[in-house]
């Protein structure tokens, strides 16, 4: 079945570095989508990727969506305590006409100030 | 507009008993899909309702089973529980068209078991 791997699995750095995590999926996607959890709270909507190759920026996120539709990766520049959080990457894929989010395990970011 | 809704927000079972969590889709929303998040975990998909019928199911045992009402809600029923499904299960809405598949979660019902 589709499986959505996601590294690293946990990695912290100082304020103010940058922040790279990675997600490959086994199946071609028609759509990824990146969430962000809270300590404590529950998967908030951060963006979704649709066409491949595409990259999308909200301030100081950047994420891709690799040409063939299998990978992506967000891009956090200049990393604030407000980052805190798992970052989980979700491909999306379709099976008889209706959707299926797969989650990867997540990316936890820790950022000391 | 009220977003999803789920009940309870914490319980705690002993091994062998049945449970059944509650949920309320966001304003609008038609399709609702349950998710299990052990700690340290993703999101596992269990299946997802649409028109009152599980349309996808991902790899549980039948021991999770699911209904939609014709509001939209939905419950999850787990039986015969396990110690190892202790976990936060997670109510997510969406709208099945489009290709717009954003998810909205629930705050989530903790589920410990004994």
């Amino acid at each position: 079945g589709q499986q959505v791997m996601q590294i690293p699995q946990y990695q912290h750095v100082q304020e103010g570095e940058d922040f790279t995590t990675y997600c490959n999926s086994s199946t071609t996607l028609s759509n990824i989508q990146w969430y962000k959890q809270r300590p404590g709270g529950h998967p908030v909507f951060l963006i979704q990727l649709v066409k491949s190759g595409e990259v999308k920026k909200q301030k100081r996120l950047t994420f891709q969506f690799g040409e063939a539709k299998k990978n992506s990766s967000l891009h956090i520049t200049a990393t604030q305590t407000t980052d805190v959080g798992t970052y989980f990457c979700a491909g999306q894929g379709w099976s008889g006409g209706y959707n299926k989010l797969i989650f990867g395990a997540g990316t936890r970011l820790a950022v000391h100030p | 507009d009220a977003g999803v809704t789920q009940s309870p927000t914490h319980l705690i079972k002993t091994r062998g008993q049945q449970v059944t969590l509650r949920c309320s889709p966001k304003s609008g929303h038609d399709t609702v899909s349950w998710y299990q998040q052990a700690l340290g975990q993703g999101p596992q998909f269990i299946f997802q309702y649409y028109e009152e019928e599980e349309r996808q199911r991902g790899n549980f045992p039948d021991r999770f089973s699911g209904h939609q009402f014709p509001n939209y809600s939905s419950e999850l029923n787990v039986n015969a529980l396990l110690l190892g499904d202790s976990a936060l299960y997670l109510c997510a809405s969406s709208l099945r068209s489009g290709v717009a598949g954003e998810l909205f979660f629930g705050e989530g019902s903790r589920l410990t078991v004994l």
